[in-house]
């Protein structure tokens, strides 16, 4: 079936280092792809999508490319920030029919100052 | 304003009782979906509705029960079957369109005591 795999955390950086979030997905078919982050108690917001492939989603300096080739959705941002640290979640959705949204198991982000 | 909301926020219930909790949207979304949080295992899916009247169960069905009877609304009842019932229940909801996202409720934290 469909599934999610995210990298294995917990993840800590020090302030203003260069993160990426690795998330690979199975699925048949071409899904939409999303980043959500949740904060400490909490439910989860959307950070960014992509729902084709070679599609790029960005939002507050995050980034993420919909690679078909590889099926990954890697989580990029260039200089983290304190305020950063939460957990962040990859997921996927088929864009016909079936409506079920797989998650992965998230990745916890500490920065550190 | 328009969004998602759970209650209670916090839910105490004694082994061997039912409980519901409540999810309520007023964005007109046709998808609404139940996910189950614990630590280190992120979102397992419950249950989900695609539209009024219908819904499918998800990874981990067993010891819940859903009902979708009107489009705003979208309760579980967690029985006394369910065997490890301590968790954070986190209830979101989806518009039509493709590509669309799922919005979330603040969740709810249920300890059996």
């Amino acid at each position: 079936g469909d599934s999610v795999t995210q990298m294995e955390g917990p993840v800590t950086l020090s302030e203003e280092a260069f993160l990426t979030i690795n998330c690979t997905y199975t699925a048949t078919g071409y899904p939409s792809l999303f980043w959500y982050v949740q904060y400490p108690g909490e439910g989860l917001q959307l950070l960014l999508k992509a729902t084709k492939a070679d599609d790029k989603g960005s939002n507050k300096g995050f980034e993420a490319t919909y690679r078909k080739e590889t099926t990954s959705f890697h989580l990029e941002k260039g200089s983290v920030q304190v305020s950063d640290s939460a957990v962040y979640f990859c997921a996927l959705l088929f864009n016909f029919g079936n409506e079920k949204l797989t998650f992965g198991t998230g990745t916890r982000l500490t920065i550190i100052p | 304003d328009g969004g998602i909301t759970q209650s209670p926020k916090y839910l105490f219930r004694k082994e061997g009782q039912n409980v519901t909790l409540s999810c309520e949207q007023n964005l007109n979304h046709d998808a609404m979906y139940w996910y189950r949080q614990d630590p280190g295992q992120g979102l397992r899916l419950i249950y989900y509705s695609q539209i009024v009247n219908d819904f499918q169960k998800g990874d981990i069905a067993e010891g819940y029960s859903v009902s979708r009877e009107k489009k705003e609304s979208f309760p579980l009842t967690v029985t006394s079957a369910q065997k490890n019932p301590t968790a954070f229940y986190l209830c979101a909801s989806k518009g039509r369109a493709v590509g669309t996202e799922a919005f979330f409720g603040q969740g709810t934290r249920l300890t059996v005591v």
